[in-house]
């Protein structure tokens, strides 16, 4: 049982290069999500989506940008990476958008130097 | 805006030990609240939510409105326990979560 899946596990990173953190999921979940993990800040939400072909911005979104083409698929775009986008990234994904229940990928950790 | 608070960014207690992992939330609505367990080298995972009002591995937790707390309890401490724990909110209707900052439990033998 795959679940969700996340690429890459780990990357470094020159500041200023582009970067896309991929994530699929094969529960057929409707929505879904990405979260950056920092110590001592918790979890912040980046991007979400309810459902195929919308997204929607979360708490920390700038810098980043999501796409949402297809059910499984909900990669997640850094344009031009800054030092400060170092962290853990969480991709993770719901049955719907009212269940509160997610289920989260095993982290992409992301160095940017 | 929605706010999850946890107190203590470390707790450490011994095997047999009570423990209590606070969460305080603010929202002027209906929330709904959940604890996420992250063990070593695993996944994030809910553990438990208060409409369940179910405990999970000897863990409960009861939303007091009152005080806006979301306590986590267990009654005797296990080695297995020590995880990093994060209490979540989200509006009534929406899976947005928002997340406290988290504390880890520790629990020594």
């Amino acid at each position: 049982i795959a679940g969700i899946t996340q690429a890459p596990t780990s990357q470094i990173l020159a500041a200023g290069r582009r970067m896309t953190l991929r994530c699929t999921q094969d529960m057929r979940h409707n929505a879904m999500y990405w979260y950056r993990q920092d110590l001592g800040l918790g979890l912040r939400l980046i991007h979400y989506s309810n459902t195929a072909g919308t997204t929607g911005k979360g708490e920390v979104p700038d810098g980043y940008s999501v796409s949402r083409a297809n059910t499984d698929d909900f990669p997640l775009t850094l344009a031009s990476a800054v030092p400060s986008q170092t962290s853990v990234y969480f991709c993770a994904s719901s049955k719907g958008q009212d269940t509160g229940e997610l289920f989260f990928g095993e982290g992409s950790r992301l160095t940017v130097l | 805006a929605q706010r999850v608070t946890q107190p203590e960014k470390l707790l450490s207690v011994f095997k047999g030990a009570p423990v209590e992992l606070k969460c305080n939330y603010s929202y002027s609505g209906s929330p709904e609240l959940f604890w996420y367990v992250q063990y070593s080298r695993q996944r994030l995972q809910l553990l438990l939510r208060h409409i369940s009002r179910e405990s999970i591995k000897g863990f409960t937790a009861d939303l007091n409105k009152g005080e806006t707390s979301f306590h986590l309890k267990k009654p005797f401490a296990q080695e297995e326990d020590s995880a990093m724990y994060y209490c979540a909110l989200a509006r009534s209707g929406y899976s947005t979560l928002t997340f406290g900052k988290g504390t880890m439990l520790l629990v020594s033998p």
